[in-house]
């Protein structure tokens, strides 16, 4: 199956700086790559997601993107906002049906 | 309109005992699947449902865990005699037909004491 590694595990960013988030899959025939920000006590929710026929995907201040050659991906926030604080989990589709999600990467942005 | 619903939202069980969870899918969703969030961790597959074909099974755990979806839309998880590593979160997401993005629920706690 697929084998999903995400870093970091944590990140603190200043209020306005911009903060990066790196996954890497194993196999080369997944092709989506979705990306979840999930607060305390809820499932996650769906911020982004780009398709292997693509290689960079912008929705304002977010940014996704994806370097098949390498087998890694990219999540990017700009001009970060306290309520960006949360835990986001990066994820693969492999041939299979289901997601295989990365471990997560705890998110504090600082007033 | 309506999101995927899950519940109870949290549910305390004792150690041999069986439980179920319920899933509400987003209206007209085909697909179905259920993960588990252990603490701190990231999600892990349990199992999918598409349509009438057979529901995917190779996530779950132990012959403990089993699931049916009735009329194609409600799923229930049920885990039988629970131990206390069967503790998390269980989270239940739905698609469209053919749709790679998946929808998630609020998920259940479950805690096994």
């Amino acid at each position: 199956g697929e084998n999903v590694e995400q870093h970091p595990s944590t990140l603190s960013v200043q209020e306005g700086d911009s903060a990066v988030i790196k996954c890497t899959y194993s196999d080369s025939a997944s092709n989506y790559f979705p990306w979840y920000k999930q607060e305390l006590g809820k499932g996650p929710q769906l911020i982004i997601d780009i398709r292997s026929n693509v290689g960079e995907k912008k929705d304002q201040r977010i940014a996704v993107t994806l370097n098949k050659t390498a087998k890694h991906f990219s999540l990017h926030i700009t001009e970060t906002q306290p309520e960006d604080s949360a835990v986001y989990f990066c994820a693969a589709k492999w041939r299979a049906n289901n997601l295989f999600f990365g471990t997560g990467t705890r998110l504090t942005v600082i007033p | 309109g309506a999101g995927v619903s899950q519940s109870p939202s949290n549910k305390v069980t004792e150690k041999g005992k069986d439980v179920e969870l319920r899933c509400d899918p987003i209206s007209g969703h085909t697909a179905l699947y259920w993960y588990r969030q252990s603490l701190g961790q990231g999600l892990e597959f349990l199992i999918y449902f598409q349509g009438n074909s057979a529901p995917d099974k190779s996530g779950l755990p132990s012959d403990r865990f089993s699931a049916e979806r009735t009329g194609g839309s409600v799923s229930t998880l049920t885990i039988q005699r629970t131990q206390q590593e069967d503790s998390a979160v269980y989270l239940c997401a739905s698609s469209p037909f053919r749709g790679d993005t998946q929808y998630f629920g609020p998920g259940t706690r479950l805690t096994v004491l």
